[in-house]
């Protein structure tokens, strides 16, 4: 079975750009949550989605979006790019909401973003 | 404020030994504590998970346990090996079902 894929694996934005990023959960996964990774520190969540509403948000500002589609795919957007947005974005399914209580998290090898 | 803390120092271990890796957390009451392992360029994967009720979980080499009266998971890896060379995350699940990591312990083994 394929796991948690995401695209694309490597981007170069510059400041005040917008970049959408895709994730293909596993196949019969309903939660997908998204982390951004800081060089050097832990997965901070970003947001979660289930059954293609949104079910939690971290500590991010609005420049930054997502969205869950009716196969269970999803695209984070992140609008006005800063330095600071540089990162690695990864995407995680699980069976179940409460991201991972009663389900691992399964991640996908994140989008390494750059921005200049 | 909430907080939770891994090794700040990365860990190197001789081949054979075990290697024991700490999380601590304040301000928390989390139901929930997972293990992961990351790789260089790699997402996380998971390892384990612990609920609060339970002291103890084991698999294979690995073992986790999980104190809630000092706020801490103790995770070790008995018979180590270079393959197990890798970073290696705690994760929170808190009544509000938010999840926070921790920042990671690198883990080096030498043969």
């Amino acid at each position: 079975d394929a796991g948690v894929t995401q695209s694309p694996t490597h981007l170069i934005k510059t400041r005040g750009q917008q970049v959408t990023l895709r994730c293909s959960p596993i196949s019969g996964h309903k939660s997908v949550s998204w982390y951004q990774q800081v060089l050097g520190q832990g997965p901070q969540f970003i947001f979660q989605y289930y059954e293609k509403e949104e079910r939690g948000r971290g500590n991010f500002p609005d420049r930054f979006s997502a969205r869950q589609f009716p196969n269970y795919s999803s695209e984070l957007n992140v609008n006005a790019l800063l330095l600071g947005d540089s990162a690695l974005y990864l995407c995680a399914s699980s069976l179940a909401l409460g991201q991972g209580a009663h389900s691992p998290l399964h991640f996908g090898n994140g989008t390494r973003l750059t921005v200049t | 404020s909430q907080k939770i803390e891994q090794n700040s120092e990365a860990l190197n271990i001789q081949e054979g030994k075990t290697a024991t890796l700490t999380c601590n957390y304040t301000n928390y009451s989390p139901a929930y504590l997972q293990w992961y392992r990351q790789d260089p360029g790699r997402g996380p994967v998971f390892l384990l998970l612990i609920r609060e009720n339970e002291k103890e979980k084991r698999k294979e080499r690995l073992k986790v346990t999980f104190d809630t009266t000092l706020k801490q998971s103790l995770f070790h890896i008995t018979a180590s090996q270079p393959a197990d060379s890798a970073t290696y995350l705690c994760a929170l699940y808190s009544s509000a079902s938010k999840i926070i990591f921790g920042s990671g312990t690198r883990l080096s083994i030498r043969p």
